[in-house]
This record gives structure tokens, C-alpha cells and sequence, in this order.
């Protein structure tokens, strides 16, 4: 079974810090990989896509991946309360369907 | 309109009844995709349709039946459900169904079965 794990939290850190959210994966052969926000009641929007090794920056977003380690996280910088969602982080498998597996997410508390 | 829209935004339905989802995609993306995202668990693929084919049933029972009539729409029909099947079902679409390729979502239907 392909999986995608992530701590469920919450992760809680106050308004300004950088929040760290992390992702392993156990499919050696996936090869693109996306962070998705989701609010309470809402569906899932994608923030970042990353598909090399090393860090890809987006404004306060910066996704990094580790292809050895299976490895994916994602560093908000200057978090505010707005920030605060479940972030889901989703992998590609190795067969060319499309198919996304998706970890269960992390909750994110950004306290004022 | 804009996206990926569905359609009813909210449902509930006895586990007698017959109803549909629909979703439409407005980006020129050529695959489309159904989810179920359930209570406390990640959310699961159900369908895979590429340029209206079917390329991807994840093991779905036989009372979700879907239909792509072109690229642009995906219809999810429900027949004689279970309580379990309430969840909010989600569609998406991307470019192509390749590795790579970013999926979009719609805003979901939230499905109550009773």
C-alpha cells in the first residue's frame, strides 16, 4: 500500500514564526509532489507544486523535497492567523495516471 | 464562471433514492477526477477520466456510477447508498492525468445518506 504520512497535530505556533509541516512518503518511484490548503468546510486548494530535489520558494511558502530521505515539507514564513487550515501534502504515484495519494493532513494554529 | 464548479453544493438522500453530482470544468483541462474525502481519513481517489475515458477505478462499489460525456463535464451517479457513503465528494481536473500535472478543485458536494 502507497501512503503518504503526516502528523495530524495541530501544529500551533504564533503570529510572525515560521511554521514547519512534514510529509514522508513510501513510494520510492513518486515524482511530483503538491502542498494543498484546506479551511474548515472548504476544498482543498493548491499553494505549491515541487518536482526537483531541493527548496522551491513562493512568496511566504517555500516547499522542499528530499527524494532520498522521502521527504517533503513545507515552511510558511511570517504566519498569520489566516494561515491557520489543514494543509494536505499529496504525491504522485509512479504509474502515469494521475493518480494523487494524499497524506490524512496537518492542522495549523496561527495564534494573534 | 470560473474553475471547477459542482453542483448541488449540498445533498441528502435516503438510501433508496437515485441522484447525480455534477461538475464542470472550465480551465481547458483535459482529465477529470472524483474524490471522496471522508471523516479523519486522507482523501481517497475514486475515478480517472482522460478525454472522456475512463483510466482509473480505485476498487469503487458498483452503486457510484460515472459518466464523462466530454471533456469539460463529469457526472457522479448515486444509487441505493449506505450511510457510510456520506462524506463530501470532490472533482477535479488537470491539464492531462500524467505525472506532474496540477489538479485543481472544485468546491464539493457534501453527500448526507440517511
Amino acid at each position: 500500500q502507497k501512503e503518504v504520512e503526516q502528523n495530524s497535530g495541530p501544529l500551533s505556533v504564533p503570529e510572525g514564526a515560521i511554521a514547519s509541516l512534514n510529509c514522508t512518503y513510501s513510494d520510492r518511484g513518486s515524482q511530483s509532489f503538491f502542498w494543498y490548503r484546506q479551511y474548515s468546510g472548504k476544498s482543498p486548494e493548491l499553494i505549491m507544486s515541487i518536482y526537483s530535489n531541493g527548496d522551491k520558494e513562493d512568496g511566504r511558502f517555500t516547499a522542499q523535497l528530499n527524494k532520498a530521505s522521502q521527504y517533503v515539507s513545507l515552511l510558511i514564513r511570517d504566519s498569520q492567523p489566516s494561515d491557520s487550515a489543514t494543509y494536505l501534502c499529496a504525491a504522485h504515484g509512479s504509474g502515469n495516471t494521475g493518480k494523487l495519494i494524499f497524506g490524512q493532513g496537518t492542522t495549523l494554529q496561527v495564534k494573534p | 464562471e470560473t474553475g471547477v464548479t459542482q453542483t448541488p453544493r449540498h445533498l441528502v438522500m435516503g438510501m433508496t433514492n437515485k441522484k447525480s453530482l455534477k461538475c464542470e470544468q472550465h480551465l481547458g483541462h483535459n482529465a477529470m477526477y472524483w474524490y471522496k474525502q471522508s471523516a479523519k481519513k486522507p482523501l481517497e481517489l475514486m475515478f480517472v477520466y482522460n478525454f472522456k475515458e475512463q483510466t482509473e477505478n480505485n476498487s469503487v462499489p458498483s452503486r457510484f456510477s460515472p459518466e464523462c460525456p466530454n471533456s469539460s463535464h463529469l457526472f457522479l451517479h448515486l444509487h441505493t447508498l449506505q450511510p457510510e457513503d456520506s462524506a463530501l465528494y470532490l472533482c477535479a481536473s488537470s491539464q492531462f492525468p500524467g505525472v506532474g500535472y496540477e489538479q485543481y478543485f472544485g468546491p464539493g458536494t457534501r453527500l448526507t445518506v440517511t
